[in-house]
C-alpha cells in the first residue's frame, strides 16, 4: 500500500532563510508526486507535481522539489522564505491511473521576521 | 473560470442527525472527489464521482455517501452523525483523466461540527 511520510510536523525559519520540507514515499510502482499548500481557512492549492522526466520540478511561488528514486524522497525547497509562505504543506502520491491522492500528515511552516 | 464552490462553509449538527454538503466543480470538470480533513487523521479520501458514477471509494463506513448530478455538481451525505465526524470536508474537481495529467482543484471546504 502506498504511504507518504512528512518528517517534522512543524518547521520554523527566518525570513530570507532556506526552506526545506521533507517527504518520503512508499510505493511499489513508480509514483506520481505532488506538493499542495493550505492557507488558513482555505482549501489546498497545487504547488508542483512530478510525473516523469526531469527530476527537479519547479512550481509556483519560487518552490521546487527534487525526485530521488534511490532515496524514495521528494523534498520541497525554497531558497529564501517570505512571510507569506507561512502555511501548511502537504505531500501526496498517486499511482498510475489512480484517481485518489494519499496525503502525508502535513508540515506547518512558520516564518519569522 | 470560477473555482470549486462548496456550500455551506460552516455547519453545526447534533449526534444522530444527518447532513448534506454540496459542491460545484470548475466548469468543464467531470470528476468530483471528496476528502475529510481532521487534526488526528489528516486528509483522507472519501470517494470520487465521474459522469454520475462512483469510480473510486475510500475506507469509510456506509454512513458516508455521495452522488453526482448530470451537471457534475456533487453532494455528500453523512447519516447518523457521530462526534468523530467533525471535520473539514473538502471537495476537489478535475477533468477526470489521470491525476498526473489533471491535478485536483480544491474548494475551501465545509467545516462540520457535531455536538
Amino acid at each position: 500500500a502506498q504511504s507518504v511520510t512528512q518528517l517534522g510536523s512543524h518547521v520554523s525559519v527566518s525570513e530570507g532563510a532556506l526552506v526545506l520540507l521533507r517527504c518520503n514515499y512508499s510505493s511499489s510502482v513508480p509514483p506520481y508526486l505532488f506538493w499542495y499548500v493550505q492557507y488558513p481557512n482555505q482549501g489546498l492549492q497545487l504547488l508542483l507535481k512530478y510525473t516523469t522526466g526531469a527530476t527537479l520540478v519547479k512550481g509556483i511561488n519560487g518552490f521546487e522539489a527534487e525526485f530521488k528514486k534511490s532515496e524514495t524522497s521528494f523534498h520541497l525547497t525554497k531558497p529564501s522564505a517570505h512571510m507569506s509562505d507561512a502555511a501548511e504543506y502537504f505531500c501526496a502520491v498517486t499511482e498510475g491511473a489512480g484517481t485518489a491522492l494519499i496525503f502525508g500528515k502535513g508540515t506547518t511552516l512558520s516564518v519569522s521576521s | 473560470k470560477a473555482g470549486v464552490t462548496q456550500t455551506p462553509r460552516y455547519l453545526i449538527k447534533t449526534r444522530g442527525q444527518q447532513v448534506t454538503l454540496s459542491c460545484s466543480p470548475i466548469s468543464g470538470h467531470r470528476s468530483v472527489s471528496w476528502y475529510q480533513q481532521t487534526p488526528g487523521q489528516g486528509l483522507q479520501f472519501l470517494f470520487e464521482y465521474f459522469s454520475e458514477t462512483q469510480r473510486n471509494k475510500g475506507n469509510f463506513p456506509g454512513r458516508f455517501s455521495g452522488r453526482q448530478f448530470s451537471n457534475s455538481r456533487s453532494e455528500m451525505n453523512v447519516s447518523t452523525l457521530e462526534l468523530g465526524d467533525s471535520a473539514l470536508y473538502l471537495c476537489a474537481s478535475s477533468d477526470g483523466t489521470e491525476l498526473y495529467n489533471s491535478p485536483l482543484h480544491f474548494g475551501n471546504g465545509t467545516r462540520l461540527t457535531v455536538t
